[in-house]
């Protein structure tokens, strides 16, 4: 059975270019949840949708961030424009109703 | 590494020693408990959970304890081995029953088994 997976597993942008990040979640897995780990920082949430729709947004720092998860299948996450302290691992994660959360290997942006 | 400028608690153990990693959570309210591991290049493993209602949980060369009084969780790792050094992540939910799912991380705390 494949695992979540991540695309791209890296990524080296400008400040003030554009970078999407996908997620392809476990099939079948209803939930799916993006995390980051920003430098010298601990694994902090982002947002998690069921299915399609955003179950818990807080985590997002702020608008120039957008996710979204397409038919309830893979989901994206955008970053417009990226900033220098965007840098780091993305992490997405997938679990079925009340199961444990499998993550992905996760995507290292950098922003220069 | 991904590691590279985090600053991490560190903790070496002889390889077959047993291993005691520690973990102070923050939510006095949070029900559920998990330990991931982590190793180079990939996301953070599933390891043992534990919800609040109990104290210790047993699995294979892992047990985890939770002492609620003080908002402490450790994982205990029996017999390491090589293939055990990683960095561990203490992880707390709250209101898993109202399926609120969002995972709080700890720091972590990189392992490294002496061979």
């Amino acid at each position: 059975e494949a695992g979540v997976t991540q695309f791209p597993s890296h990524s080296v942008i400008e400040k003030g270019q554009t970078v999407t990040l996908r997620c392809d979640p476990i099939s079948g897995h209803d939930n799916l949840y993006w995390y980051r780990r920003v430098m010298g920082k601990e694994i902090k949430f982002l947002l998690h949708f069921v299915k399609e729709s955003k179950q818990d947004e807080s985590g997002m720092p702020n608008n120039r961030f957008l996710a979204e998860r397409t038919g309830g299948t893979y989901s994206t996450l955008k970053v417009q424009p990226a900033e220098l302290e965007d840098s780091g691992v993305y992490f997405c994660a997938s679990s079925p109703n009340q199961g444990e959360a499998f993550f992905g290997q996760g995507t290292r942006l950098t922003v220069v | 590494g991904e590691s590279v400028g985090l600053h991490l608690p560190t903790l070496s153990v002889q390889e077959g020693d047993n291993s005691i990693i520690n973990c102070a959570y923050s939510n006095s309210a949070s029900d559920y408990f998990i330990w991931y591991k982590q190793e180079s290049g990939k996301g953070p493993q599933f390891i043992i959970d534990i919800r609040s209602n109990m104290d210790k949980r047993q699995g294979q060369r892992v047990t985890v304890l939770l002492n609620k009084t003080v908002k402490h969780l450790s994982l205990q790792i029996a017999a390491t081995q090589p293939g055990d050094s990683a960095v561990y992540f203490c992880a707390e939910k709250f209101a898993v029953l109202l399926r609120r799912e969002k995972l709080t991380f700890g720091t972590g705390t990189r392992l490294t088994i002496i061979p």
